[in-house]
């Protein structure tokens, strides 16, 4: 069964603090999203990633950096949390090329983090 | 500004109705339109892919029709249950990584 691994589910944080979501998907897919959800829009992407150490920029960059040193992981950071941040984070993988969207995107269960 | 705009935004319906709901969606630089189920404290599950204008795609009691023209798929269910309660989103893309989502159909069905 195919698995995206969000390792923490909820998360509280004071301001200013560092904050790392992890996300570890076992298809041996190159490319993987980062995702906020919050309500009354849609899946909005903040960074996305197509292969190791690289990255592109989403909708929603500002604020947050990645992480991609091993094929399987992706890392969101928060260098300096705001209550701004406070949503449902959500991290996902396909397999990659032109045509890939096309395939079916495999998401993790979400991050929901509240930052007071 | 690319939009995915889905309605109605929720609604409940008794066991055994069938339903549907719509996805609207740009109809130029059309590469695919995906549906997912989303479950509260679940992930998101994929229900279709869908691709070409006039496709009409078919899982257990869940259908989807796709018209690529005019920009819009539907969902029906058919003879809704309790376990069909769920979040239905779909994603436009042109072909590229960016998935434009549309902010999801939140079905209630009451036994």
């Amino acid at each position: 069964d195919v698995k995206v691994t969000q390792s923490s589910r909820y998360l509280v944080k004071r301001t200013g603090e560092k904050v790392f979501l992890e996300c570890v998907q076992d298809m041996d897919h190159e490319n993987m999203f980062w995702y906020r959800q919050d309500p009354g829009l849609g899946l909005r992407l903040i960074y996305f990633s197509y292969d190791v150490k690289m990255k592109e920029k989403g909708d929603i960059p500002e604020g947050y950096s990645v992480s991609r040193e091993k094929k399987e992981r992706f890392s969101l950071i928060l260098e300096s949390a705001s209550t701004n941040q406070t949503s449902m984070y959500l991290c996902a993988s396909t397999v990659p090329g032109r045509g890939s969207s096309g395939n079916t995107i495999y998401f993790g269960e979400g991050s929901w983090l509240t930052v007071v | 500004i690319l939009n995915v705009e889905q309605s109605p935004q929720s609604l409940h319906v008794q066991e055994g109705d069938s339903t549907n709901f719509t996805c609207s969606f740009p109809s130029s630089n059309f590469y695919a339109l995906h549906w997912y189920r989303w479950e509260t404290a679940k992930s998101p599950e994929a229900l279709f892919v869908m691709t070409l204008n006039g496709d009409e795609k078919k899982k257990g009691r869940i259908s989807a029709t796709l018209n690529t023209k005019e920009g819009y798929s539907y969902l029906y269910i058919k003879g809704s249950q309790p376990e069909d309660s769920a979040t239905y989103l779909c994603a436009f893309t042109s072909g590229t990584y960016k998935y434009i989502f549309g902010t999801g159909t939140r079905l209630k069905v009451l036994a």
